[in-house]
């Protein structure tokens, strides 16, 4: 069975960086029919799509965000990577990792984690 | 960016109902669009898939339809388990996009 689960502070102090890693078990990331996602969600609000990772490298950014945001993965640890620069208050959500396969939108979801930028 | 206008943002309905839950498009997505359930405290659950394909192991009574712009969940008898918030999301085009989400109440 697939899993996916979210590690990282839960707490981050604002102009800090937002580091989150998502770990794979039960499925290799080296998947060809598979993107590998990040996806927020801010306390009471709608979710938003943060960028996507491709075994290979291939990065896929919200422009909203790409300014901030680093996807990274390393396939022998079957783990992909979020980074977040700068980050203020209105980035304070719920984060989750996520697979996606082609056109065929998110099949498996990480339990999230809720990362609050405060000082 | 695409657009994903979902309507009703919330609504009231009793077990047994009918409930329909309704996605537009800001230009056409072809079929790719999903639709995900998501109760207090959980991470989402896709329902549908490619706009009217059932995810395996998801009750009958939920079924998609619609391609462009326009998109459908129905839910053809409302049981208890079903209250819950409601999302599609749009995968034709990066930023991948969700509607704001529909809340299934109990009257």
């Amino acid at each position: 069975q697939l899993q996916l689960q979210e590690s990282g502070p839960g707490l981050v102090k604002p102009s800090e960086t937002l580091s989150l890693t998502c770990t794979v078990s039960g499925a290799s990331l080296r998947s060809p029919s598979h993107y590998w996602d990040w996806i927020r969600q801010p306390p009471g609000k709608e979710f938003e799509w943060i960028g996507s990772i491709y075994y290979r490298g291939n990065t896929y950014y919200n422009p909203s965000l790409k300014s901030r945001v680093t996807l990274s993965v390393d396939t022998s640890k079957n783990q992909f990577s979020l980074k977040l620069t700068s980050v203020t208050a209105t980035d304070t959500a719920m984060y989750y990792c996520s697979r996606r396969a082609y056109s065929y939108g998110f099949d498996y979801w990480g339990q999230g984690i809720l990362v609050t930028v405060s000082s | 960016d695409i657009q994903m206008t979902q309507s009703p943002s919330s609504l009231s309905a009793s077990v047994g109902d009918r409930v329909t839950i309704t996605c537009r498009a800001s230009q056409g997505i072809r079929d790719d669009l999903s639709w995900y359930q998501q109760k207090p405290g959980t991470a989402p659950k896709r329902l549908i898939y490619a706009a009217s394909n059932l995810q395996s192991g998801v009750p009958s009574r939920f079924s998609g339809s619609g391609s462009g712009t326009d998109f459908t969940l129905t839910i053809s008898s409302l049981q208890p388990e079903d209250f819950a918030t409601y999302y599609c999301l749009q995968h034709n085009n990066y930023p991948l996009t969700f509607g704001q989400g529909t809340k299934v109440e109990t009257k």
